[in-house]
C-alpha cells in the first residue's frame, strides 16, 4: 500500500513550456485534490475532484488543467508554464464519509 | 464563508517546555477541525482532528486540542516539546458538511530548541 504517489519529485521548465504531474492513490479514494504550496501562503486549492469523471475549480485554477483519469489518477497539467507557477504541488485524496485527507510528497517545481 | 487564522507564523519553544500553537475559525456550519503536521521536504500528515465529538482531542505524538465554541478556537498543545516537534503547522476546517474541501491557515512554524 504506497499511498499517494507523485511523479516527479522535482521538475525545471523554462517559461512557456507544458507538463503534466501525476498523482495516484491505492487507497480506492473516492475525492482527489491539487493544492499548491508557497511561503506564506499555506496551502491554496487548485482543483479537486470529488469522484471518477468529476472536476471542480479550487481557489487558484488559473493556468491549469486536470484530467482524472480513473479512481486511482488524477493529473495536473501545466499548458504554459509561467514562473508564478514556481511551487511545491501536493496532491491528496480522501475517502467520502472520512475525515482526513491523505497526503503525497509533493512535486517541487521551478520555471524560468 | 469559513476562514482560518493561525497567529503566530514562527513559535520557538525550548525542549521540554509546554507547545501551545493558535488557531482561531469562523464557520457558518459545525466545523469540522484539523491539525496537520508537516516535516521539512515531506508532505502533510494529519495529527488530529475535531468531528463534533469529544471537544478535547488527542492526536498523534502526544498533541492535543481543545475545540471552545464559545471562542471559535482550536488551539493545539503538547506538555513537553521534542526537538522532533520541530515543523509547520497547519491548522484547518471544512468548508463543506461533507469535508471535501478544507480551508487552511497559513502554518506556524515550530522551531525547538534544545
Amino acid at each position: 500500500n504506497a499511498g499517494v504517489t507523485q511523479t516527479p519529485k522535482f521538475q525545471v521548465l523554462k517559461t512557456g513550456q507544458s507538463m503534466t504531474l501525476q498523482c495516484a492513490q491505492d487507497m480506492n479514494h473516492n475525492s482527489m485534490y491539487w493544492y499548491r504550496q508557497d511561503p506564506g501562503m499555506g496551502l491554496r486549492l487548485i482543483y479537486y475532484s470529488a469522484s471518477e469523471g468529476t472536476t471542480d475549480k479550487g481557489e487558484v485554477p488559473n493556468g491549469y488543467n486536470v484530467s482524472r483519469l480513473n479512481k486511482r489518477e488524477f493529473s495536473l497539467r501545466l499548458e504554459s508554464a509561467a514562473p508564478s507557477q514556481t511551487s511545491v504541488y501536493f496532491c491528496a485524496s480522501l475517502v467520502t464519509g472520512k475525515y482526513e485527507q491523505y497526503f503525497g510528497p509533493g512535486t517541487r517545481l521551478t520555471v524560468t | 464563508a469559513q476562514s482560518v487564522t493561525q497567529l503566530g507564523s514562527h513559535v520557538s519553544v525550548s525542549e521540554g517546555a509546554l507547545v501551545l500553537l493558535r488557531c482561531n475559525y469562523s464557520s457558518s456550519v459545525p466545523p469540522y477541525l484539523f491539525w496537520y503536521v508537516q516535516y521539512p521536504n515531506q508532505g502533510l500528515q494529519l495529527l488530529l482532528k475535531y468531528t463534533s465529538a469529544a471537544t478535547l482531542v488527542k492526536g498523534i505524538n502526544g498533541f492535543e486540542a481543545e475545540f471552545k465554541k464559545s471562542e471559535t478556537s482550536f488551539h493545539l498543545t503538547k506538555p513537553s516539546a521534542h526537538m522532533s516537534d520541530a515543523a509547520e503547522y497547519f491548522c484547518a476546517v471544512s468548508e463543506d458538511g461533507n469535508n471535501r474541501k478544507l480551508i487552511w491557515g497559513l502554518g506556524t512554524s515550530l522551531a525547538v530548541n534544545p
